[in-house]
């Protein structure tokens, strides 16, 4: 399965500034996935971003405020821009090489933003 | 729509003992393929176990072993002689095969081992 290095691995923001986060993959890949987590919750998907055309984005989350970047098949970025408190949570990449037990589903090692 | 439900937010068990954490899911693709990743207090979500809707065996790796009722539609994951570092949260997920599509993940069950 692929291997991904994401980061950073943690930052602590003040409130209005953007944080990038990025997820570079040893492999090409199709699909890059972002997810959210929030303190104590589970895993919610932000968006699909696939090289080459814009990210599709879930239902409650939106470009503006989440920014995707696909440049090409091994690296993605995530922004989150304008920042409040309500952001603070662990946001994780990950990406499905589409081979091996589990059809190869990877996720970066997160980063964990806290906005003061 | 793909939905994982896991109706356990915490669970205990003692060391050496065995345990059984719930999941059931709900899909109209016949093709789908269900995961558990565990999820230590480092944030990391590492890949546990996966078995696809038309495997006939369940799937074991190890110490886990994942208890397939397709026509109930569970997909228990079960751990065999706890450690103390398999306290962790662990979630069950899934994803329909047709196309490449994202996981999507259960609420997650918190997993305590007592020495």
């Amino acid at each position: 399965s692929a291997v991904i290095s994401q980061k950073p691995s943690r930052d602590i923001c003040q409130r209005g500034t953007s944080l990038t986060i990025q997820c570079q993959v040893d492999s090409q890949v199709t699909m890059m996935f972002w997810y959210r987590q929030q303190p104590g919750q589970s895993l919610t998907l932000i968006a699909t971003a696939n090289q080459g055309s814009e990210a599709t984005y879930e239902s409650g989350f939106v470009i503006d405020k989440f920014p995707i970047s696909r440049p090409n098949l091994t690296f993605s970025t995530l922004t989150v821009s304008n920042m409040s408190p309500e952001d603070s949570s662990i946001y994780l990449c990950s990406v499905g090489t589409g081979g091996g037990g589990g059809y190869g589903y990877t996720f970066g090692s997160g980063t964990r933003l806290t906005v003061v | 729509a793909q939905k994982i439900t896991q109706t356990q937010p915490g669970m205990f068990v003692q060391e050496k003992e065995a345990v059984t954490l719930d999941c059931t899911y709900d899909t109209s693709d016949p093709s789908y393929g269900l995961f558990w990743y565990k999820q230590p207090s480092s944030g990391e979500m590492i890949f546990l176990i996966y078995q696809g809707s038309y495997d006939q065996q369940n799937a074991t790796e190890g110490r886990y072993s994942l208890n397939f009722q397709k026509a109930r539609k569970s997909a228990n994951l079960v751990i065999s002689a706890s450690q103390l570092g398999d306290s962790a949260m662990y979630f069950c997920a899934m994803r329909e095969l047709s196309g490449n599509t994202p996981l999507v993940f259960g609420k997650g069950t918190r997993l305590s081992v007592i020495a």
